[in-house]
């Protein structure tokens, strides 16, 4: 299974980028990262995907370097609205669905 | 477009008692999925179907049965509801086309198990 590790919680102000790194030592060949936004009471949404070096949307960005042990999701000018815990997502499409696993989340304040 | 479609989305059940949650998708995705989140923690996988006809364990599927009725629809039964068994259950769905696919989550159902 390829675990991730995230941060706990992040404070930021209104304005500011914040970067979220995610590890997950043990990622296979074919594992893509994926990105997720949850607010209370809702479902997982998608952010953002990718499977090596950057990868850019509207809302956000992901750097994920050349051993792909890791990777950052960058959220540029955050706004309160932002608030949400974030996860990453290491795994494969079915049949290796069931080796993919959600980490506990970064909760990620944001403050006027 | 309604996505992922769940219910109930609130329910109470004595221990031991046995209950159905539903999930139905509207955009034709070949894979769903079915994840228990407890407080505080990030979601974990019981099982999934990765096409019409076909189910496999995730991460936690003690307790828990499965049913992949049509493409649509994929449900999760408990069999004899036990406490440990209180979360929000999130089922999700994608396509299915050789590359990872996002997920797409429900609302979700609050089960509580007394």
């Amino acid at each position: 299974l390829a675990k991730t590790t995230q941060p706990i919680s992040m404070d930021s102000y209104e304005g500011q980028e914040v970067n979220i790194t995610c590890s997950h030592n043990n990622i296979a060949t074919n594992d893509y990262i994926t990105w997720y936004q949850q607010f209370p009471s809702q479902g997982p949404r998608f952010i953002i995907q990718g499977y090596k070096t950057k990868v850019t949307n509207e809302v956000a960005s992901l750097f994920i370097p050349a051993d792909r042990k890791s990777s950052t999701l960058s959220l540029p000018r955050v706004s309160l609205s932002d608030t949400a815990v974030y996860y990453c997502l290491v795994g494969g499409e079915p049949p290796n669905a069931g080796k993919s696993t959600f980490g506990d989340g970064t909760t990620l304040t944001v403050k006027p | 477009n309604a996505g992922v479609t769940q219910t109930p989305k609130f329910q109470v059940l004595k221990t031991g008692q046995s209950m159905t949650l539903q999930c139905a998708q509207d955009m034709n995705h070949n894979s769903m999925y079915w994840y228990r989140q407890d407080p505080g923690m990030g979601l974990r996988l019981i099982y999934y179907s990765a096409s019409e006809g076909t189910t496999d364990k995730g991460e936690v599927p003690n307790g828990y049965n499965v049913s992949r009725l049509n493409k649509r629809e994929f449900s999760l039964r408990l069999e004899s509801a036990a406490p440990s068994q209180t979360s929000v259950y999130f089922c999700a769905s994608s396509t299915l086309r050789g590359r990872n696919q996002p997920q797409h989550f429900g609302d979700g159902t609050r089960l509580s198990i007394l």
